[in-house]
């Protein structure tokens, strides 16, 4: 069964503070590996996806990489406004996503 | 705003009750999907269509729960005899037909059932 595990559960960051949040997963077939931030009480917002191991992203201060067996989130000198859960999700079939529980990141000033 | 619309943003609903929920996905994407999400966890699937066509449930759509797509637009979820642990946020996303198209979600409809 496909199985995504994120660590760690919460980080907490001073601002500029740099870190990583881990996905680790294991599937049949990756057709992809999708980030997400969700804001409480708001839907998903999509930010990434990686198709291949060794496929890099940026976007601001984040940049998420992807290896066989897992993915990073790198969050690079992160603000107040970083603060969200960021979740992994991962694309065996077509169209459907699996998703990890999320880490919840706060960054304080 | 063209985003994914849900309505209504909240509903609470005595257990026994029945509850139907509205989505409305980006209008040029045919493929249209159900998650439920509870506190602490991340987004479960539940159900998707491609236009009007339901391509795949999975086993946490208990018989009490029913998908519409009726025209291949707006899409209804509906609960049947609620039950407490049916409490949760209800997610709909759309997305492009292709492969690898990211899921764009809407902000969800939270439920209680009291």
């Amino acid at each position: 069964e496909d199985q995504v595990t994120q660590s760690p559960e919460a980080l907490r960051l001073q601002e500029g503070e740099s870190s990583s949040l881990n996905c680790s997963y294991t599937v049949s077939g990756l057709r992809g590996l999708f980030w997400y931030r969700q804001d409480p009480g708001k839907g998903p917002e999509f930010l990434f996806t990686l198709y291949s191991a060794g496929e890099e992203k940026e976007k601001e201060r984040l940049k998420a990489t992807l290896t066989k067996k897992e993915s990073f989130l790198h969050i690079t000198a992160p603000k107040p406004e970083d603060s969200a859960t960021y979740l992994c999700a991962v694309q065996a079939a077509w169209g459907k996503l699996q998703f990890g529980a999320g880490t919840q990141v706060v960054v304080t000033p | 705003d063209t985003g994914v619309s849900q309505d209504p943003r909240h509903k609470i609903t005595k257990r026994g009750q029945n509850v139907t929920f509205r989505c409305d996905p980006i209008s040029e994407h045919n493929r249209l999907y159900w998650y439920r999400q509870t506190l602490g966890q991340g987004p479960e699937f539940l159900t998707y269509f491609q236009n009007e066509a339901q391509l795949e449930k999975s086993r946490l759509l208990s018989d009490r729960f029913s998908a519409e797509r009726p025209k291949g637009s707006f899409s209804t979820l509906e609960i049947q005899r609620t039950e407490q642990g049916d409490s949760a946020m209800y997610l709909c996303a759309s997305s492009q037909d292709t492969p690898q198209s990211p899921l764009h979600f809407g902000n969800g409809t939270r439920l209680t059932v009291t």
